[in-house]
């Protein structure tokens, strides 16, 4: 999405940790996510940040949120090839009747 | 535990058919999201209802129709369809609450149309 801007490849090596960018446009934004998905699945629900929130660590996952810079990351600790798979994030406006709004994804190539 | 259900999961249409996406959502929730992601593209909202009235339209095409019924399902109706409509549409439901817990979406596992 063009409000949402996400980089669109990231390599990593089974065990290292992987970080996700992401960048979005509009400061009203109430909650941001991070949604995962695998080749012909749905979207998982991964982790999600309130907007007035620095950062969130939910076991492997830590996310991070600049809000001046209005720029989100995720923080995959030991990574493994399970994890191979798209990564969105999205935000969404109270105001705007919760709609998700995604970047484009990130592939995440998990490499033994 | 119940997750969204989606029917039919492929949908093989020809050009200027109708089609018809049914969506269940998990038991108790009360709000419907219609999503739309093309080939290699992120998901677009379409339409969304709460408590079975019409709550916010995206970019959603004026041959699309859609309705939440008084069980709380939805149907996504599609009408002379484009090769453009190709894509997979997912149904995500969440329970509305207070402003300090976030109106999570849970996705189901998404209906393939391909428009040939």
């Amino acid at each position: 999405g063009e409000d949402v801007e996400q980089s669109l490849f990231l390599s990593v090596r089974e065990g290292d940790s992987s970080v996700i960018n992401c960048t979005y446009t509009d400061s009203s934004s109430t909650y941001l996510y991070w949604y995962k998905q695998e080749p012909g699945a749905g979207l998982q629900l991964l982790t999600y940040i309130f907007s007035n929130m620095d950062m969130k660590q939910d076991q492997r996952l830590t996310v991070l949120l600049n809000k001046k810079d209005k720029h989100l990351s995720l923080r995959i600790a030991d990574t493994q090839t399970g994890d191979s798979a798209i990564y969105f994030c999205a935000e969404s406006k109270e105001a705007a009747g919760n709609k998700l709004t995604f970047g484009g994804g990130t592939r995440v190539l998990v490499k033994p | 535990a119940a997750g969204v259900i989606q029917s039919p999961r492929h949908l093989i249409k020809e050009k200027r058919e109708t089609a018809t996406l049914k969506c269940y959502p998990i038991p108790r929730h009360d709000t419907v999201y219609w999503y739309q992601q093309g080939p290699g593209q992120d998901p677009q909202f379409l339409i969304s209802f709460y408590e079975k009235m019409q709550s916010d339209k995206g970019s959603i095409p004026d041959r699309f129709s859609a309705q939440q019924f008084s069980d709380y399902h939805s149907e996504l109706n599609m009408s002379s369809l484009e090769l453009g409509d190709s894509a997979l549409y997912f149904c995500a439901s969440s329970l509305r609450r207070d402003r300090w817990v976030p109106d999570t979406q849970y996705f189901g596992p998404g209906t393939r149309l391909t428009v040939l």
